[in-house]
């Protein structure tokens, strides 16, 4: 069965920092993933996915993830942490193209 | 115009009632969601409706009852609550599969006392 991992229920970086967010899957076929960021209050939005194709995907404001088969990886990264960048982060695996299966989210604090 | 809006946004109410959450989206996406996240943050699939026809129930109490009265609208209806249905609902739309984008509501607070 199709799920994903997230290393890390906190992780706290300095403004300025680099934000790296760990999420390994496990799937029997070639997995869709995604990652979606979850302000307090609100809704999940989605922030990138990989389908097929170029394995380092770029989302928005300024994220990045890229796939990597051999190590069953999707880290998500940001150059360089804003304040504004705090939030509740989730991993997804797509199972059958039915329905997406998310990891238990890292929750990320920015320090100034 | 929100894109998938959830009524009411906070519900609190006393263990053994009925209580019905409202969901609409208006992106003419042709499947919707029900998930529900727990206390801990973790976010589970409830139910998935495409085109008003149910195709995934994942192993929800049967006190739980959602209905699509057409492909805009699935409202979540649960019987008898419990403590422990006490979470933070939330309905999705995409058009096509899971294998697209999840458009989300901002969420139904559901306190059970």
């Amino acid at each position: 069965a199709q799920s994903v991992t997230q290393l890390g229920s906190h992780v706290s970086v300095s403004e300025g920092a680099l934000v790296l967010l760990r999420c390994n899957y496990s799937s029997s076929v070639p997995p869709y993933l995604f990652w979606y960021v979850q302000y307090p209050n609100q809704g999940l939005q989605l922030l990138l996915k990989y389908t097929t194709g170029a394995t380092l995907v770029k989302g928005i404001n300024g994220f990045e993830a890229e796939f990597k088969k051999s190590e069953t990886s999707f880290h998500l990264t940001k150059p360089s942490a804003h304040m504004s960048d705090a939030a509740e982060y989730f991993c997804a695996v797509s199972v059958r193209a039915q329905k997406l299966v998310f990891g238990q989210g890292t929750r990320l604090t920015i320090n100034p | 115009d929100t894109a998938v809006s959830q009524t009411p946004k906070y519900l609190v109410t006393q263990m053994g009632n009925d209580k019905s959450i409202k969901c609409e989206q208006n992106l003419g996406h042709d499947t919707m969601y029900w998930y529900k996240q727990d206390s801990k943050k973790f976010l589970k699939i409830m139910f998935s409706y495409n085109n008003k026809e149910l195709i995934i129930n994942e192993t929800v109490p049967n006190r739980f009852s959602p209905k699509s009265p057409d492909k805009a609208h699935l409202n979540l209806h649960i019987n008898s609550l419990e403590l422990g249905d006490s979470a933070v609902y939330f309905c999705a739309s995409s058009q096509g599969s899971a294998a697209g984008k999840l458009f989300f509501g901002s969420g139904t607070q559901l306190s059970v006392l």
